[in-house]
């Protein structure tokens, strides 16, 4: 089975611009988070959306949205993009969001540099 | 609000010598911990969980962590170090939604031969 999937693999922007990353879960998946990874950090999370609607949200500005369509796949969408965004973008999914202790399986993200 | 805090930034074995990578955790609640795996250039990889079932967990790759509730810890260990476990390992908790997994900051492995 394939798994989690994430388009472009790599991205070069200016400030300013807009950006938009896709994901597709795991097939039989109905949730997808994202999560941002900055140079020699840890994940921060963004955001998590189940049966299309947003289930949580973490401590990002409004720049920052998303969407999940009817085939649960994803986009992250960027604007105004800042140089402090340059970052490894992930995707995870799960089969759905209802306990804690449910594994999230991750993509192998995208890579966004702003210049 | 639960959180990881990851001690050592970096650790650095000899091929077949112990690895011990460090996590306490800080929760209100039973928690639901994680290790995870990013090798260079990739995502993440669940090595392996802990979800109260016991207390003592076995992952991939020949990993396990032991959960020590009186030490708020759950350290990863693995018997011998291989050259391919170099890479970066995350400790995370789940947060009491479960709709977001919290990181530590990361301890990047080195192994030497």
């Amino acid at each position: 089975d394939a798994g989690v999937t994430q388009s472009p693999t790599h991205l070069i922007k200016t400030r300013g611009q807009q950006v938009t990353l896709r994901c597709s879960p795991i097939s039989g998946h109905k949730s997808v988070s994202w999560y941002q990874q900055v140079l020699g950090q840890g994940p921060q999370f963004i955001f998590q959306y189940y049966e299309k609607e947003e289930r949580g949200r973490g401590n990002f500005p409004d720049r920052f949205s998303a969407r999940q369509f009817p085939n649960y796949s994803s986009e992250l969408n960027v604007n105004a993009l800042l140089l402090g965004d340059s970052a490894l973008y992930l995707c995870a999914s799960s089969l759905t969001t209802g306990t804690a202790q449910e594994t999230q399986y991750f993509g192998p993200g995208t890579r966004l540099l702003v210049l | 609000a639960q959180s990881v805090t990851q001690l050592g930034s970096h650790v650095s074995v000899s091929e077949g010598a112990l690895v011990l990578l460090r996590c306490n955790y800080s929760s209100s609640v039973p928690p639901y911990l994680f290790w995870y795996v990013q090798y260079p250039n990739q995502g993440l990889q669940l090595l392996l969980k802990y979800t109260s079932a016991a207390t003592l967990v076995k992952g991939i790759n020949g990993f396990e962590a032991e959960f020590k509730k009186s030490e708020t810890s759950f350290h990863l260990t693995k018997p011998s170090a291989h050259m391919s476990d170099a890479a970066e390992y995350f400790c995370a908790v789940r947060n009491t939604g479960g709709f977001k997994t919290i990181f530590g900051a990361g301890t990047r492995l080195f192994v030497k031969a």
